[in-house]
């Protein structure tokens, strides 16, 4: 089965560091572009960045530039979104998303066809 | 920065249409994707590429793309339709960008 699975909820205080993960199976996740995206209490979604596992080249979103790092590790077949500082407005539901499908190879043409479960994350003194 | 715009709700009665809209800049220039998302879970890919259902979508959903507007349509819609739809684009640096959402409601 093809699926992201996502590292477990949170609650961090404000300034601690933090790293979450996301771990693919069912598929080659060296050769996928995988995302994440913000999801703020009762808000919509926030692309964040996307990286290439396959040789970890990444973008980021303008306003998530310098706020957080995006990695991945092909080895285990793992992405990752770490916080160096945490913010009570870090708070939010995080998703990993697979850039797909898979014959699509080109970001512009793609979207995001495999989601991860989430990991909510609550910041609070 | 580029930007994606939807109306916050949409309402239908069930087997009816509806459509949902998504502008933006020359957006029938680029391919746009629509998820849906119901409470407590994660998004699901309903259509790509403008028009193209992945595997397990219903034909009732369907998209189309021209100008600045792209819009999703739900035909038949049926009381498990209703969820918060979201657009998505890539900008022209080649970052994603999604839309505020829309909140679909089946009366």
């Amino acid at each position: 089965e093809v699926q992201l699975v996502q590292s477990g909820a949170e609650v961090k205080k404000p300034g601690e560091s933090l790293k979450i993960s996301c771990k693919g199976s069912g598929f080659s996740f060296t050769n996928y572009w995988i995302a994440w995206v913000r999801q703020m209490p009762g808000k919509g979604l926030e692309w964040m960045g996307i990286i290439y596992p396959g040789d970890s080249d990444t973008k980021y979103s303008p306003s998530f530039q310098g706020q957080v790092t995006i990695s991945a590790d092909k080895s285990i077949s793992a992405a990752y979104l770490q916080w160096s500082s945490l913010k009570a407005s870090d708070t939010a539901m995080y998703y990993c998303a697979r850039h797909g499908p898979p014959d699509i190879t080109v970001i512009v043409d793609g979207a995001f066809d495999i989601w991860g479960q989430g990991t909510m994350i609550t910041v609070s003194s | 920065s580029y930007e994606l715009t939807q109306p916050p709700s949409v309402s239908v009665s069930p087997g009816q249409t509806a459509n949902i809209t998504c502008s933006g800049d020359k957006l029938g220039d680029k391919y746009v994707s629509w998820y849906q998302q119901k409470p407590g879970q994660s998004p699901v890919l309903v259509i790509f590429q403008d028009n193209k259902r992945p595997s397990g979508i219903p034909e009732r959903f369907s998209g189309s793309n021209f100008g600045n507007t792209a819009t999703l349509t739900i035909s038949g819609t049926q009381a498990l339709d209703e969820a918060d739809y979201y657009c998505q684009a890539w900008d022209s640096r080649t970052r994603g960008v999604f839309g505020p959402g829309t909140e679909v409601t089946v009366l």
